[in-house]
């Protein structure tokens, strides 16, 4: 598919297991945070996102995590699924501009 | 909606054509993006307009790239010509406000 290259940092985990991402970003001035989900052969998918006056918020499966101190955003996965293989990106918008800025994203394989 | 829509799904040319990529962005939405992806650099942006108006194209790699939103419901990426290192998945993307942008299913490009 079109998704990305195969050296991308790769979680292997099993299903059922509880998953976490790492991202770590440079530029202290950004103010919103996004965790994008890509599938082979897909567009980027919005999963959740985060403002820099947070540092935890929940959805459904999934909670982000931000510390803004060491500059770092995690994204947990509750009990992990087969349809939660993908690669996952973090991305940073800075105030004042609409652009978001990727990280180079994490491949999540669950093994079944 | 639809979502956002590109077209050609996938294009092969050769090198020193010319390639014109096209997308439809969500009814309502004021942004476009125009982003590049590639294994050795991942997703970067290259251009992107509010209300048709570009506002940063410092992504834009050479003067070969050029791009235009003349209405609200049709932006175009062209290069011309073409190159190899060209060669990628383009997405385009469209959001409301800041943050969710909704990605489109991409063009894959090969030049030869």
């Amino acid at each position: 598919g079109e998704s990305v290259g195969l050296h991308l940092p790769t979680l292997s985990v099993q299903e059922g297991d509880n998953s976490i991402i790492n991202c770590a970003y440079s530029n202290s001035a950004s103010d919103y945070f996004i965790w994008y989900k890509q599938e082979s052969g897909k567009g980027p998918q919005f999963i959740i996102d985060i403002r820099s006056n947070m540092d935890k918020r929940q959805g459904q499966r999934v909670t982000v995590l931000l510390n803004k101190t060491v500059k770092h955003l995690s994204l947990q996965i509750a009990a992990t699924q087969p349809g939660d293989s993908a690669v996952y990106f973090c991305a940073e918008n800075t105030a004042g501009r609409r652009a978001l800025t990727f990280g180079s994203g994490t491949r999540l394989q669950v093994q079944p | 909606d639809a979502g956002v829509i590109q077209s050609p799904r996938h294009e092969v040319t050769e090198m020193g054509q010319e390639v014109t990529l096209r997308c439809k962005p969500i009814s309502g939405h004021d942004y476009l993006f125009w982003y590049r992806q590639t294994m050795m650099r991942g997703l970067e942006l290259l251009i992107y307009f509010n209300n048709n108006v570009p506002i940063d194209d410092s992504g834009m790699p050479e003067d070969r790239f050029s791009a235009k939103m003349p209405n609200a419901s049709f932006s175009t990426l062209k290069i011309q010509p073409s190159e190899p290192r060209d060669s990628a998945v383009y997405f385009c993307a469209s959001s409301v406000v800041l943050g969710e942008q909704f990605f489109g299913p991409g063009t894959r490009l090969t030049v030869l």
